[in-house]
């Protein structure tokens, strides 16, 4: 799998967007980019997946640029909810597992 | 539907021993896979399980096995355990083979001591 690179931690005002990037550069044609989330004590949650085109859902957006080489995670109202480490992962969509590599995150610290 | 769910939620023991933790996948779901969670080395991949057969293997010593039952759910065992396999341990369930998302329990916490 390609690797991924992520600021360590960012901090967001309550309310605002929180926008958390993502560098891919060795990624390759058919990888995904996936985003789940780790609430401190809790088990990773899946956040939102994409290939090359920007994708929205309920919890974010999802903005890959025209090489792919990089992506950005909005979160449009950041709440304190929000507070998690954020995983960025490639991966092909379709292999023979479902194995994730899990990199060191963005600990994201929404404040009031 | 309900969740992944896993047992024991905690768990102490003495170096030396062995222990089994469980995971129950949400219904339907026939792949599991396990994770081992340490401030030190992060969410490092186990194994997983697709139909009773594993599929992949991380890089973990051979005192880390697991397995499959015809109804999905899926046991870890540690043997012979030492300190550093103090960890969370967490396991996640997907519909299908190279599903998008993966839907992950709460976990196990392990101290050994």
């Amino acid at each position: 799998d390609a690797k991924t690179t992520q600021p360590p931690s960012m901090d967001c005002a309550e309310g605002r967007a929180a926008n958390l990037p993502c560098n891919h550069s060795t990624i390759s044609g058919n990888e995904y980019v996936y985003w789940y989330r780790q609430i401190h004590s809790q088990g990773p949650q899946y956040i939102i997946h994409g290939l090359k085109n920007n994708e929205t859902n309920e919890m974010a957006s999802l903005i890959i640029t025209e090489d792919r080489k990089s992506s950005t995670l909005i979160l449009p109202h950041a709440t304190l909810r929000d507070t998690a480490v954020y995983y960025c992962i490639v991966r092909p969509y379709y292999n023979a597992g479902n194995m994730l590599t899990f990199g060191g995150g963005t600990r994201l610290m929404v404040k009031p | 539907k309900a969740g992944v769910t896993q047992t024991p939620r905690y768990l102490i023991k003495t170096r030396g021993q062995q222990v089994t933790l469980s995971c129950s996948p949400i219904s339907g779901h026939r792949s599991v896979s396990w994770y081992q969670q340490t401030p030190g080395q992060g969410l490092q991949f186990l194994f997983e399980y697709f139909s009773e057969t594993q599929r992949n293997k991380g890089n973990f010593p051979g005192r880390f096995s697991g397995r499959q039952f015809s109804n999905s759910r899926s046991e870890m065992n540690v043997s012979t355990l030492e300190l550093g396999d103090s960890a969370l341990y967490l396991c996640a369930s997907s519909p299908k083979d190279g599903s998008y998302e993966q839907y992950f329990g709460p976990g196990t916490r392990l101290t050994v001591t």
